[in-house]
């Protein structure tokens, strides 16, 4: 699945739930990503990791937390404090934190029922 | 932080003409530019990128130009085909704090036989 991989594909969330979506990658690159996309709005970065253990916002973090306890995983926590949660969301990865040759993931969408 | 304009939105040829989708950035700075293409459901895939050192780059049909007094670039796709259809979104880099990259809204191009 191009090295990164999400997962679930699918996943529902109740009001009020936290839930955990998953990002690993096998490609031995230093940094990840996880971005929000939304119609009509592109992608917005939420947080990023330059190696392990350290961890970034981005531009919308509220309402959201990760952790890099190695360095292929990077799990996204969507918690109850993000108000409209119900959006597609990408983990990507690259080389040593470089903006060149972003490989992502397939993709999670959350829907808040 | 870099701000990145795309337009159009949307975008209507028919099979065997050109299209071309423009976009601004802000940051004087950004010297990597990446044009990423994404199907229905699937995840962004990097198609062409430019760096500031150079003025045009092509791959077969596609083409990026970059002016950087201007602070644009675009993509140009020649004998455009049913499979082109899809959102292309651009991006440009950041060199202030981390370099991350950031997105434009996309444009959603649809080719018509």
């Amino acid at each position: 699945d191009g090295g990164i991989t999400q997962s679930p594909k699918y996943l529902f969330r109740k009001e009020g739930q936290n839930v955990t979506l998953s990002c690993e990658q096998n490609l031995n690159h230093d940094a990840m990503y996880w971005y929000r996309q939304d119609p009509g709005q592109g992608l917005r970065l939420i947080y990023y990791s330059q190696i392990v253990n350290d961890f970034q916002k981005g531009d919308i973090a509220e309402g959201y937390s990760v952790s890099r306890e190695k360095k292929e995983s990077f799990p996204l926590t969507v918690t109850s404090a993000q108000k409209n949660p119900t959006a597609f969301y990408l983990c990507a990865s690259s080389i040593e934190h470089r903006a060149y040759g972003y490989t992502f993931g397939s993709g999670t969408r959350l829907t808040v029922v | 932080g870099e701000n990145v304009e795309q337009h159009p939105s949307t975008l209507s040829v028919q099979e065997g003409d050109s299209a071309v989708i423009k976009c601004t950035y802000s940051d004087s700075a950004s010297n990597y530019f990446p044009w990423y293409k994404q199907e229905l459901g699937k995840r962004p895939q990097l198609i062409i990128d430019i760096r500031s050192n150079v003025g045009e780059k092509k791959d077969q049909r596609i083409a990026v130009t970059l002016n950087k007094t201007a602070k644009h670039f675009s993509l140009h796709i020649t004998e455009t085909q049913p499979e082109d259809s899809a959102v292309y979104f651009c991006a440009a880099n950041t060199q202030t704090g981390a370099n991350n990259l950031f997105f434009g809204t996309g444009t959603r191009l649809t080719v018509i036989p």
